[in-house]
């Protein structure tokens, strides 16, 4: 069975600070997909990123950047220069592909203070 | 990315209604999901709508409490059966394009059962 821990319930921090946030998984699966997607007070949920099992490339985007390591079996996404806006609940992901759907994390609920 | 509308996007029902919701896409997909987010809570995988067949419920969802129409590439439905306040959620769709494993979400249908 698959499983996703986002252990961090809730961050508070100071708009400007950097903000990493953990995303650890679990699957038999030797092909698989994680993502990473925010969802804001409105309530949508925005996707924001798609890694591959056999990619294990950082990727950065503007201010956000995602650390994958396959060995300890982690995704985890960190804001720089945090900003106001991206106050949201950020949830981790799972997928194997065809059939299945994803498998969540719990979520963080991430919090920047002006 | 995906243009997928969702109708209603909330609505208030009495115990014991039903409910159903709709999910359209731009344009044609692989595969179609459902998923409910109770309140504060990380989203869970109801059904994949599977296209012209029964769909493909999981642990703990049955077909007579939610069932899952899909009949076509571009559009879904699903009903909340005799509904209890147990029901208020948010529920979602979400869609996959052929040689993509990005999965889209709609915007959500906010679901309050009184």
């Amino acid at each position: 069975a698959q499983k996703v821990t986002q252990a961090q319930t809730e961050i508070s921090v100071v708009e400007k600070e950097d903000v990493t946030l953990d995303c650890v998984y679990e699957t038999r699966d030797t092909t698989y997909y994680l993502f990473w997607y925010k969802q804001p007070p409105s309530g949508e949920l925005v996707f924001l990123i798609r890694r591959n099992s056999f990619d294990e490339q950082n990727e950065i985007s503007g201010r956000y950047s995602w650390n994958f390591q396959k060995s300890t079996s982690s995704f985890n996404f960190t804001i720089t220069a945090s900003q106001v806006v991206d106050s949201a609940v950020y949830f981790c992901a799972l997928y194997g592909g065809g059939a299945d759907g994803l498998t969540f994390g719990k979520g963080t609920h991430l919090i920047i203070q002006p | 990315s995906a243009v997928i509308s969702q109708k209603p996007s909330r609505d208030i029902c009495q115990r014991g209604t039903s409910l159903t919701i709709q999910c359209q896409v731009d344009s044609q997909v692989t595969m179609m999901f459902w998923y409910r987010q109770q309140p504060g809570q990380s989203l869970t995988l109801i059904a994949t709508a599977n296209q012209g067949s029964e769909a493909t419920y999981e642990s703990g969802f049955v077909i007579d409490k939610f069932p899952i129409s899909r009949p076509n590439l571009t559009f879904s439905t699903l009903t909340v059966s005799n509904m209890s306040p147990e029901d208020s959620s948010i529920y979602l769709c979400s869609v996959v394009y052929a040689g993509s494993y990005e999965q889209y979400f709609g915007p959500g249908t906010r679901l309050t059962v009184t």
